[in-house]
């Protein structure tokens, strides 16, 4: 079954310090993955996504992701945090493989930047 | 740039009310979604909808709940007999310009639903 894990529930940077944020994928066949971001009582914004090709995506705010098939991850990093980019953030698996089309999300990191 | 939009923004309801939520896709967009999420969990999938007719729901999505898109603009979801645990933030999103073809989906900002 397809399913998104995000092991760390929580995570406290430093302003200016780089970021990783993990994510492990389970999906049958070639996934398409999504990070969102969501701040406190707004929506889910895009940071970025990957289809196919090249493994290494870039994404707004200065955000980049991997993905590695090995290791079923998509890992989101950023080099630089800002202060503004606490907020929680959220993987997804989209599954195509019916025309559900539907995302299977991770329960998110909440991110806190201290300065 | 075109986004989707949710009305309102935060429901106060009684338990066993009828609520409809709406939501407004983006224009040229084929599929349409509906999730949840309760406070300090993560976003669930409940249904997709494409050309008029469910393509897929989860077990959330009972038989307390419908969807509908009544017009060329709106997407509604109806939960009959509201209950204490459906109190959630309810996202719409819409993807898609053609069948063949997957898109991300663009999130509405939500709405807040609050069972009493």
């Amino acid at each position: 079954a397809q399913s998104v894990t995000q092991p760390d529930i929580h995570i406290t940077v430093s302003e200016g310090a780089s970021l990783e944020l993990r994510c492990n994928y389970s999906y049958g066949a070639t996934p398409y993955l999504f990070w969102y971001v969501q701040s406190p009582g707004q929506g889910l914004q895009l940071l970025l996504k990957y289809f196919s090709g090249d493994t290494l995506v870039q994404g707004i705010k200065g955000f980049e992701a991997e993905f590695k098939r090995s290791q079923s991850s998509f890992n989101l990093r950023k080099p630089s945090v800002h202060w503004s980019d606490a907020a929680e953030y959220f993987c997804a698996v989209g599954d195509h493989s019916n025309t559900g089309n539907q995302f299977y999300f991770g329960t998110g990191t909440s991110l806190t930047v201290i300065p | 740039e075109p986004e989707v939009t949710q009305t309102p923004s935060h429901q106060v309801t009684q338990m066993g009310q009828e609520v409809i939520l709406r939501c407004v896709p983006i224009s040229n967009h084929l599929y349409f979604y509906w999730y949840r999420q309760i406070l300090g969990q993560k976003v669930e999938f409940l249904v997709s909808f494409y050309n008029n007719e469910i393509s897929e729901k989860s077990e959330i999505f009972d038989d307390q709940f419908s969807v509908e898109r009544p017009d060329g603009s709106n997407f509604t979801l109806k939960i009959r007999s509201t209950k204490l645990e459906d109190s959630a933030m309810y996202f719409c999103a819409s993807s898609g310009t053609g069948k063949s073809s997957y898109n991300e989906q663009f999130f509405g900002p939500g709405t807040r639903l609050t069972v009493l």
